[in-house]
């Protein structure tokens, strides 16, 4: 079945620590997107990619990293420089040309130990 | 920037219908976006309605677009126990061409 997996579904992170959720697809999307959701604030944009090697910081891309060397993989590391990083985690890719059809992986829940 | 506002909560009863609202800024956008979330899980694309249209029906689901008030609703007919979930309108940023969301509309049915 094609689609998108996030692994861990859930992780912890001590402090100071770097953490890496991981996103595969293969769906054979090119564009690729990490949305973090917080409780009443709906989904902000981390980082996005519109192809392989190319990646753009989105609203909130502060104490986040990205890389993008394969079209089917796009991890996010949370650096220990994010000091609030509990949050839902989610990938998505875009579907089609319209900007808006996302299809979104199940998310990875990380919390601060 | 852009900002897309929603309330945050909604209760109906079983079988009634439900109307969620929602106001964007961007006057550009072609297309508006509804997600539906359950818990614990990604989102996934209800429906979409393209700026030139004022209505969109999808079985039990009517978008209307105002797009001189910039107000976008969502109503579901008949609305049952698995309709309970996180509503999401979005917007498009066609410079990033990324979505813009907005908080969410928690959607309680009670039987």
């Amino acid at each position: 079945d094609g689609g998108i997996t996030q692994s861990p579904k859930y992780l912890f992170r001590k402090e100071g620590q770097n953490v890496t959720l991981s996103c595969e697809q293969n769906l054979n999307h090119d564009a690729m997107y990490w949305y973090r959701q917080d409780p009443g604030q709906g989904l902000r944009l981390i980082y996005y990619s519109q192809i392989v090697n190319d990646f753009q910081k989105g609203d909130i891309a502060e104490g986040y990293s990205v890389s993008r060397e394969k079209k089917e993989s796009f991890p996010l590391t949370v650096t220990s420089a994010q000091k609030n990083p509990t949050a839902f985690y989610l990938c998505a890719t875009r579907t089609g040309i319209a900007a808006g059809q996302l299809f979104f992986g199940s998310g990875t829940q990380l919390s601060v130990l | 920037g852009e900002d897309v506002e929603q309330s945050l909560f909604l209760s109906v009863r079983e079988g009634d219908s439900s109307v969620i609202n929602c106001t964007y800024t961007d006057s550009s956008s072609t297309y508006l976006y509804w997600y539906k979330q359950e818990p614990g899980a990604g989102l996934q694309l209800l429906t979409y309605i393209f700026s030139n249209m004022d209505m969109k029906q999808d079985q039990r689901l009517t978008v209307l677009l105002n797009k001189k008030d910039k107000h976008l609703s969502l109503r579901i007919a008949d609305t049952q126990t698995g309709d309970s979930a996180i509503y999401f309108c979005a917007e498009v940023d066609t410079g990033r061409r990324a979505l813009t969301f907005g908080s969410g509309t928690r959607l309680q049915v009670q039987p």
